[in-house]
């Protein structure tokens, strides 16, 4: 497994303001990712976090609103630009080691919540 | 696009009793984990599991992989409090090198003492 820590825990934040999420793991790793999981539902996969490059993002989010960051293999950063109330959810790293040797098991952080007044 | 089905969405069940939450496809998964979720935590790796037909226990869980590796079941025995969470289902991709997870919408347990 991975030891995974993301910050902040959990915060407040004013409409059209930005916040950026770290994610810190304890050894270099493959891949990274981020999620976003609104309470009591199912996770939704924002983008890919590549190191070196430009992250690939799913359907329905774009990097304006989403701009990662990954200058290592074992930190990345998620902001949340211009926020409004829609934006308020929970949002996760996760980390998979080796795709071939740990067939895409992926190791997740506590996750942001996130609240937009 | 793949998509998994995970039923039911919402189980509450008295201690001691038995439950079985299942993961239905129509694609193929290379693997497929289980993982349960508690409040303020995230996600926590339970079991994968990678050939068709294969069972995995886990103390009073029991984890099924179809033979066609399209679907999944989790199986509680004599379910306890602590067993209340968020049970998500996830599968890879058949493609080699598919790094993706495809998640289930997730079953919310509560166990009653």
């Amino acid at each position: 497994s991975a030891v995974i820590s993301q910050k902040p825990s959990r915060d407040i934040c004013q409409r059209g303001t930005s916040l950026t999420i770290q994610c810190q793991v304890d050894s270099q790793v493959t891949m990274m990712f981020w999620y976003r999981q609104q309470p009591g539902q199912s996770l939704t996969l924002i983008a890919t976090a590549n190191q070196g490059s430009e992250a690939t993002y799913e359907s329905g989010f774009v990097i304006d609103k989403f701009p990662i960051s990954r200058p290592n293999l074992t930190f990345s950063t998620l902001t949340v630009s211009n926020m409004s109330p829609e934006d308020s959810s929970i949002y996760l790293c996760s980390v998979a080691r080796d795709r071939l040797l740990a067939k895409n098991i992926q190791y997740f952080g506590a996750g942001t919540r996130l609240s937009v007044l | 696009t793949q998509l998994l089905e995970q039923s039911p969405q919402f189980l509450s069940i008295q201690e001691g009793e038995n439950l079985t939450v299942y993961c239905n496809s129509s694609s193929v998964f290379s693997s497929l984990q289980w993982y349960r979720q508690e409040p303020g935590e995230g996600p926590v790796l339970l079991v994968t599991v990678v050939t068709g037909g294969e069972v995995k226990k886990l103390k009073r869980l029991t984890f099924q992989f179809g033979d066609a590796r399209k679907d999944s079941s989790l199986h509680i025995t004599a379910a306890q409090p602590g067993d209340t969470g968020l049970y998500l289902c996830a599968g890879a991709g058949e493609k080699g090198g598919s790094e993706k997870l495809v998640f289930g919408k997730g079953t919310k347990l509560t166990v009653n003492p």
